[in-house]
């Protein structure tokens, strides 16, 4: 069982803005700042948004991050048919001195 | 262009050390801004952080907990590249291993390694 939690699947249409959650509860995340990434089949993970709601260079801004409390955030709006992928939210957790992932959220374009 | 050369054998006995080395171009071992980290991921346990090596004047390591005893990373100045050695090995270390630069997140990843633990 993974110490942060995310929802096994989502899914949404061409066009539309999904949202997946990550709960940072079961962790004491540092400096609560939060990672997203993703990855396709076949592919290594991908960093999508550091320290909450940071783009690296070439990360469209059709990709959002947010964080309240325990919870955090990852938008992605325009939804396209290669979005179609498996998203990990991660952080440090100061009570394991050591990263942490979520399960893990894969997503569907229907 | 940073990119990370994974490289070791992708079969390995039960009871014997999995070992894996990632090439460093485009960076330095050295850099005091990175930290170079092993991943895994694996059908049971999901993405994993096993560990990290770091230099800030001296080296540092940092282990996860689930292989804290069994595991080493190191550093290679001379080849710029780091190792993970992972001791007594089971089938339950079976898994796609990833070496990855840690600056403002995990940047960067190498392509993967899969290891197989059977005999």
């Amino acid at each position: 069982q993974s110490v942060l939690t995310q929802p096994p699947s989502a899914s949404a249409t061409p066009g539309q803005k999904v949202t997946i959650s990550c709960s940072t509860s079961g962790a004491d995340i540092g400096n609560d700042l939060v990672y997203w990434y993703r990855q396709v089949p076949g592919s290594a993970p991908q960093l999508l948004i550091y320290k909450n709601n940071q783009r690296p260079a070439g990360v469209p801004d059709r990709f959002s991050g947010s964080k309240s409390d325990t919870s955090a955030s990852l938008a992605i709006s325009g939804l396209r048919s290669d979005d179609e992928a498996e998203y990990f939210c991660a952080g440090w957790d100061d009570r394991v001195t050591g990263w942490v992932f979520g399960g893990g959220t894969k997503l569907t374009v229907l | 262009q940073l990119q990370l050369q994974q490289s070791g054998p992708g079969l390995v006995k039960p009871s014997q050390t999995l070992s894996l080395t990632c090439a460093i171009s485009g960076d330095s071992v050295s850099d005091n801004t990175a930290a170079w980290n092993w991943i895994r991921k694996s059908p049971s346990r999901g993405l994993e952080w096993l560990g990290r090596t770091y230099f800030r004047s001296t080296w540092y390591h940092d282990y996860a907990v689930s292989v804290k005893g069994r595991i080493t990373i190191n550093p290679d100045t001379t080849k710029n590249q780091f190792s993970l050695q992972l001791n007594s090995a089971t089938p339950e270390d079976t898994a796609l291993y990833y070496c990855a630069r840690g600056a403002n997140g995990f940047d960067v990843w190498g392509r993967g390694t899969m290891v197989i633990v059977s005999s």
